[in-house]
């Protein structure tokens, strides 16, 4: 069974700190990973992708990936209000064409 | 289209009753999921349509549910005799090819069984 975990928090920080988010994932042979944001009521939004190890950075926001520790990890920094949000890590493992999501991770920006 | 278009964005039915979510993908996108999220959970995979492939219905959660796709457009997804643990949005999502690219979703349908 393949599965996305993620600490449900609430994850509380405030106004311009940096926010880190965590994600596991159970199977090595893993192709894609994805951060999506969904504020309350609304549809998931794609924020970020990444495919290589490293660290890949789309202004505020950074993604990290080990697949060695099969470890996805978001950072945002400067954080704002408007970030408060549930972000869900997703990832497409090689063996399946739909993605598998985690259940969320909960983020509050105090202002 | 623009975006992923789903309807009805709100549908309440009796418990008993059958139901057709609609889910029209991005113009060109090949695969289209189905997904459902309970109230404060995650994202339970459903179904997933590719091209012209047969789709993998393994998250389908009892025979009352199934979907149809028309080639590489609208989807239909029916559950028959509806429950009140069917209560839940049901959000669809195209892609343009498989999952490794990441998907767009739409705005979904809150389906509440009285």
């Amino acid at each position: 069974q393949k599965e996305v975990e993620q600490n449900s928090g609430p994850l509380s920080v405030p106004e311009g700190a940096i926010a880190s988010l965590n994600c596991t994932y159970s199977d090595r042979v893993s192709q894609s990973f994805f951060w999506y944001r969904q504020y309350s009521g609304k549809s998931p939004e794609l924020i970020m992708f990444i495919y290589s190890n490293g660290d890949k950075e789309d202004g505020r926001f950074t993604a990290q990936l080990n697949k060695a520790s099969q470890y996805v990890s978001l950072l945002i920094r400067d954080s704002q209000p408007s970030d408060s949000a549930t972000y869900l890590c997703a990832v497409n493992f090689r063996s399946q064409g739909n993605l598998i999501f985690g259940k969320g991770t909960k983020l509050s920006v105090k202002p | 289209g623009a975006g992923v278009s789903q309807s009805p964005s709100n549908k309440v039915t009796e418990k008993g009753k059958d139901v057709e979510l609609r889910c029209d993908p991005i113009s060109g996108h090949t695969a289209l999921y189905w997904y459902r999220q309970r109230l404060g959970q995650g994202l339970e995979f459903l179904i997933y349509f590719q091209g012209n492939s047969a789709p993998d219905k393994s998250g389908l959660p009892s025979d009352r549910f199934s979907a149809e796709r028309t080639g590489e457009s609208v989807s239909t997804l029916t559950i028959q005799r509806t429950q009140q643990e069917d209560s839940a949005v049901y959000l669809c999502a195209s892609s343009l090819d498989t999952g490794a690219y990441g998907y767009t979703f739409g705005s979904g349908t809150r389906l509440t069984v009285v």
